[in-house]
């Protein structure tokens, strides 16, 4: 089955503790993103990355890092996470190069900063 | 002010009713245009995709693109309470994507 598998769904943890958020696809999509979505401000670009080793930054990057490795991984690095990074988090892939299709998202991760 | 603007609802219409559903913009760039639907505790899922202007019908949806206006509509003929979710809007130059913030619809039975 086609999918964007995101870990965890769910995370509780504490200002200044790094942690990552894990995003892996099975469709071999060249493209993959982070996305955020807050109540009020709908979703919002971190980072994406148009193939391996080829990653830029989307419209909120500030306190997130990603890396892309491999092309089927793409994963999100809170270095010190704080309270205003709490939110709901998407990892999305599509296919790029003749004809750009739409993206595929996973179903998110819930992070709260306390 | 933001790259695309939709009004946040909510909307409420009967079983049966024809819903509009509007968001504009204002990056000409722009040229690949979607409607996502997305369920409560789920990642936002396609319903529509259109490259440029123009309409695109698929059942009881039909997309339509005015760039000259910076306007999409989605349109749902003979709305069901299976069609209740947030719709997103979204818009890409191809590299960045950019969402709206969503509209809230419930039909009622």
């Amino acid at each position: 089955e086609a999918q964007v598998t995101q870990n965890p769904r769910y995370l509780i943890t504490v200002t200044g503790k790094k942690l990552t958020v894990t995003c892996s696809q099975n469709m071999n999509h060249e493209y993959m993103s982070w996305y955020r979505q807050d109540p009020g401000l709908g979703l919002r670009q971190i980072y994406y990355s148009m193939n391996v080793e080829v990653t830029d930054k989307g419209d909120v990057p500030e306190g997130y890092k990603v890396s892309r490795k491999e092309k089927r991984n793409f994963p999100l690095i809170l270095e010190s996470p704080s309270p205003n990074q709490t939110s709901l988090y998407f990892c999305a892939s599509r296919r790029t190069g003749e004809s750009n299709q739409p993206q595929h998202f996973g179903d998110g991760t819930r992070l709260s900063i306390l | 002010q933001k790259e695309v603007e939709q009004d946040p609802g909510p909307l409420s219409v009967p079983e049966g009713a024809i819903v509009s559903l509007n968001c504009t913009y204002s990056n000409s760039a722009f040229q690949y245009f979607m409607w996502y639907r997305q369920y409560s505790r789920k990642g936002p899922e396609l319903l529509m995709y259109t490259y440029s202007s123009g309409n695109k019908e698929d059942g009881r949806f039909t997309a339509q693109v005015d760039k000259s206006s910076k306007y999409i509509s989605l349109f749902i003929r003979d709305s069901q309470p299976s069609d209740s979710a947030t719709y997103l809007c979204a818009m890409s130059d191809g590299n960045q994507f950019y969402f709206g913030t969503g509209t809230s619809l419930t039909v009622i039975p």
